[in-house]
């Protein structure tokens, strides 16, 4: 059984760099895509990026020039920096897993990062 | 980017009743369209892909349809673990976009 697992600070300041981790158990996150996707409280999903096994990445222009993904296949892990925050950007982020680029077959539970002074 | 347009923004049915979704997207996006479902707490959960393609496990009182730029999800007879959240999401364009959202609620 796959499992999806977000991790990393629940509070970040505004300007600051926000660090997520996402860790796959129960299979191996080679042959996956792995995809950020965040939700700000009462509002839609919206799609951050991914982050192929190989490291390419492809992100939402919106965002792109604050977002970095990388993936480390040894750990089973890839992960999320976003950086020079505000308050727009609190929201349940979530990391998530598919065989292709635009699907997302595993999620994780989500992980809400607020920002605030 | 596509923009998606749900309607309408909260229904309000009893269990038993026919639910049915709508979802316009701002240009061609055929067959490019995934219906998402989501409760509180829980991370959305695709229903259907493709405009009219079942994922894996999904009830078949779930069915969508549509072509072009107007989609529909049908939920033929509700449940009470149906009442929640629904998405449209398209994958024709880049970025990946998700419509505002229906929430059926129990009338």
């Amino acid at each position: 059984q796959v499992q999806l697992q977000e991790s990393g600070p629940g509070l970040v300041k505004p300007s600051e760099t926000l660090s997520l981790i996402c860790t796959v158990s129960g299979g191996s996150i080679s042959g996956y895509y792995g995809s950020w996707i965040r939700q700000p409280p009462g509002k839609s999903p919206v799609w951050i990026g991914y982050i192929r096994y190989s490291g390419d990445t492809n992100y939402n222009f919106s965002l792109k020039s604050r977002v970095t993904m990388s993936i480390d296949t040894s750990k089973n892990q890839f992960s999320l920096k976003l950086n020079s925050v505000s308050t727009a950007d609190t929201a349940v982020y979530y990391c998530a897993i598919g065989r292709a680029y635009d699907s997302w077959d595993y999620w994780g539970q989500g992980s809400l990062v607020t920002v605030s002074s | 980017e596509i923009v998606l347009t749900q309607s309408p923004a909260t229904l309000s049915l009893s269990p038993g009743e026919r639910a049915t979704l709508s979802c316009r997207a701002s240009q061609n996006i055929s067959p490019y369209l995934a219906w998402f479902q989501q409760k509180p707490g829980q991370a959305p959960r695709l229903l259907i892909y493709d405009a009219s393609n079942r994922a894996t496990g999904i009830p078949a009182r779930f069915s969508g349809s549509g072509s072009g730029a107007v989609f529909t999800l049908t939920i033929s007879s509700l449940e009470p673990e149906d009442f929640a959240i629904y998405y449209c999401q398209q994958r024709s364009m880049w970025p990946l976009t998700f419509g505002g959202g229906t929430k059926v609620e129990i009338k």
